[in-house]
């Protein structure tokens, strides 16, 4: 069964520091992943998408990695802001299915 | 260039009535999708539609249902509400069809409260 998996559900940081959120899937044949940034009562933004060539993409201080063998992908978050704070959702599309599998994210609340 | 845009933003219903939702897509993006977003569940799909055509279809009951127009732009129906559907319902665009091909770009949603 096609599923994406994220962890932690939820994570708390100060201001300035450096976090780590991970998606696991198993979703086969494998596309691409998306790793979308939703603010509270907002749309998702996102901020990569990686096909399966693609270890590393940047946009800004968010770096995604995405090893296709273990089947695992991280974003890497560089001197968090406050406004950081969002939901981080790891989407995977499944080749040639039309179909998107979403994680159900990541809850980041970055304190002062 | 206008983003997605989603008509209302907020809404009231009570059980048993239905509700309609809008959803304009950027200029030019021909595939517009509609997804459910609740705190348990994450983002579910509901449907899809390509040049006036459900392409793809979710694993929503029949009360769901929806349709694309000459323009691009989507409405989607819930019929017979139920107090479960209450939830932020989301329209995303993007320039081709299928999910896959193209990057997504949402609106703001819609907040549906059923009483």
């Amino acid at each position: 069964k096609n599923q994406v998996e994220q962890s932690p559900q939820s994570l708390i940081i100060l201001e300035g520091k450096n976090c780590t959120l991970q998606c696991n899937y198993t979703v086969s044949p494998f596309s691409n992943l998306r790793w979308y940034k939703q603010d509270t009562g907002r749309g998702p933004v996102s901020l990569t998408i990686m096909t399966f060539s693609e270890n590393t993409k940047s946009n800004g201080r968010y770096t995604a990695t995405l090893d296709a063998d273990t089947k695992q992908s991280s974003l890497h978050i560089t001197a968090s802001q406050l406004s950081d704070s969002a939901s981080y959702i790891c989407v995977v599309s499944a080749y040639n299915t039309d179909k998107l599998i979403f994680g159900t994210g990541t809850r980041l609340q970055v304190f002062p | 260039k206008a983003g997605v845009t989603q008509t209302p933003r907020y809404l009231i219903k009570t059980r048993g009535q239905q509700v309609t939702l809008s959803c304009s897509p950027i200029s030019g993006h021909r595939s517009v999708s509609w997804y459910q977003q609740t705190p348990g569940q994450g983002l579910q799909f509901l449907f899809e539609y390509f040049s006036e055509t459900q392409r793809n279809k979710g694993n929503f009951p029949g009360r769901f249902s929806g349709r694309q127009f000459s323009n691009s732009r989507s409405e989607m129906n819930v019929s017979t509400l139920e107090l479960g559907d209450s939830a932020l319902y989301l329209c995303a665009s993007s320039l081709y069809r299928g999910e896959d091909t193209g990057e997504l770009f949402f609106g703001e949603g819609s907040r549906l409260t059923v009483l």
